[in-house]
């Protein structure tokens, strides 16, 4: 029972890369989300997904696109990465939109140079 | 991560003492809350949750305390443990439509044997 499994753990690119990051659940929740967290700030939304084939955005969508074409996937893409997207990035679902039954991936480490 | 933790408040206290983590939160309207911890390296952990319409809730080791009036939440964990040595960070809810959760920085606890 693997929850909210993410891959890569750990990634650098180089200005102008773009690379997709790849978020899998397996208790087939409908709701999945991706946040990214620096320091001394709380995690902040990128983009969410009510369902699969949906998509919508968050507090800080630009920069970032993202795919929901299973119900268990949801993929974050950076299409030209920037040294400001350096963060780490959190993949979350959940069974309901209200905040309950919230499931955390152990996250992503991006650096960009 | 470890970067997580930086430029955070912490709070240090003794095995076996109670801690108090503070945590102020911004809307009114929120009508849910919640305490997670993240240890380095790992993904946000649910710990406890309460309602707007609770003052008080209990768990194992844990109590949450909500004060509408000035818009503050604490988390006390009783008997402090090496284990408990964390980032906790507390989420409010806002209803309506996709409900919202707005993430606080976090405080770091180091708990020292």
């Amino acid at each position: 029972n693997a929850g909210v499994t993410q891959t890569p753990k750990f990634r650098v690119l180089k200005t102008g890369q773009s690379m997709t990051l790849l978020c899998a659940q397996d208790m087939n929740h409908e709701y999945m989300y991706w946040y990214r967290q620096d320091p001394g700030m709380g995690l902040r939304l990128i983009h969410y997904s009510v369902g699969e084939g949906t998509t919508a955005k968050g507090e800080v969508p630009d920069g970032y696109n993202v795919s929901r074409l299973k119900k268990q996937n949801f993929l974050l893409g950076l299409e030209s990465a920037a040294p400001s997207q350096t963060s780490v990035y959190f993949c979350a679902s959940s069974y309901s939109a209200g905040g309950y039954g919230y499931t955390f991936g152990s996250g992503t480490r991006l650096t960009v140079v | 991560g470890e970067s997580v933790g930086l430029h955070l408040p912490t709070l240090s206290v003794q095995e076996g003492d109670n801690s108090i983590i503070n945590c102020a939160y911004s809307n009114s309207a929120s009508d849910y809350f919640i305490w997670y911890k993240q240890e380095s390296g790992k993904g946000p952990q649910f710990i406890i949750d309460i309602r707007s319409n609770m003052d008080k809730r209990q768990g194992q080791r844990v109590t949450v305390l909500l004060n509408k009036t000035v818009k503050h939440l604490s988390l006390q964990i009783a008997a402090t443990q090496p284990g408990d040595s964390a980032v906790y960070f507390c989420a409010e809810v806002l209803s309506g439509g996709y409900n919202k959760l707005i993430f606080g920085a976090g405080t770091r606890l180091a708990v020292h044997p």
